[in-house]
């Protein structure tokens, strides 16, 4: 078995903040994902990865940078924090080919203030 | 593109009684089908996926069957518990580019 760890577990910014969120997992999987979960929304596809320093925009890039410096590890950079903005960000990582399973971390929750 | 529509939450349900929760979709692909499971604090994980039309999927009682002719993937439970309690997505892979469309999901609370 494996795990995804994400850091930090609760991050709390200012308006217009750049931050930072990362991920690590030891699956040895190619690809890694950052969703975005708001409350009664369903996950939105910010950005993934297929290979190491690979990107690939999902449906919410706009305003998010993201880097996947080595196999294990993908970090998603907010590049300015939106007043009032609250959301959790859910990493996950999986075999290569859209039909294989998907694993989570537990998340990291933003607010912004 | 690709979407998946699932019944709006939450849903509330005594022990006992039997869970339904629609899930249709749309691909011009042939899709891979999922249900994940989202429980309090943690991520989602995977309850089962069916790959093939016509086939069922299942896990701890709960199963669906891919209907490719009514482009649907309905949630079903007998009996729920309270432990079933959670927020439950239903998803597809077009198998093409490396990426699942989810649902918004459906919260189920599921009481005593």
């Amino acid at each position: 078995g494996g795990i995804i760890t994400q850091t930090p577990k609760f991050l709390i910014g200012q308006e217009g903040q750049k931050l930072t969120l990362k991920c690590q997992q030891n699956f040895n999987h190619d690809t890694m994902y950052w969703y975005r979960q708001d409350s009664g929304k369903g996950l939105r596809l910010i950005y993934y990865s297929i290979t190491e320093n690979d990107l690939q925009k999902g449906d919410l890039s706009e305003g998010y940078d993201a880097s996947r410096e080595k196999k294990s590890s993908f970090s998603l950079t907010v590049t300015s924090a939106q007043k009032n903005e609250m959301a959790v960000f859910l990493c996950a990582s999986s075999i290569t080919g859209g039909d294989y399973e998907q694993y989570f971390g537990p998340g990291t929750r933003l607010t912004v203030l | 593109g690709d979407s998946v529509t699932q019944t709006e939450g939450p849903v509330t349900l005594s022990e006992g009684t039997s869970l339904t929760v629609n899930c249709s979709y749309e691909t011009k692909q042939y899709p891979t089908l999922f249900w994940y499971v989202q429980y309090p604090g943690e991520g989602p994980q995977l309850l089962f996926k069916v790959p093939k039309a016509n086939e069922k999927g299942s896990n701890r009682g709960f199963e669906a069957t891919y209907n490719k002719e009514a482009t649907s993937f309905h949630l079903q439970k007998a009996s729920v518990q309270e432990s079933d309690s959670a927020v439950y997505y239903c998803a597809l892979s077009d198998n093409s580019n490396n990426r699942i469309f989810f649902g918004d999901g459906t919260q189920l609370v599921v009481k005593p």
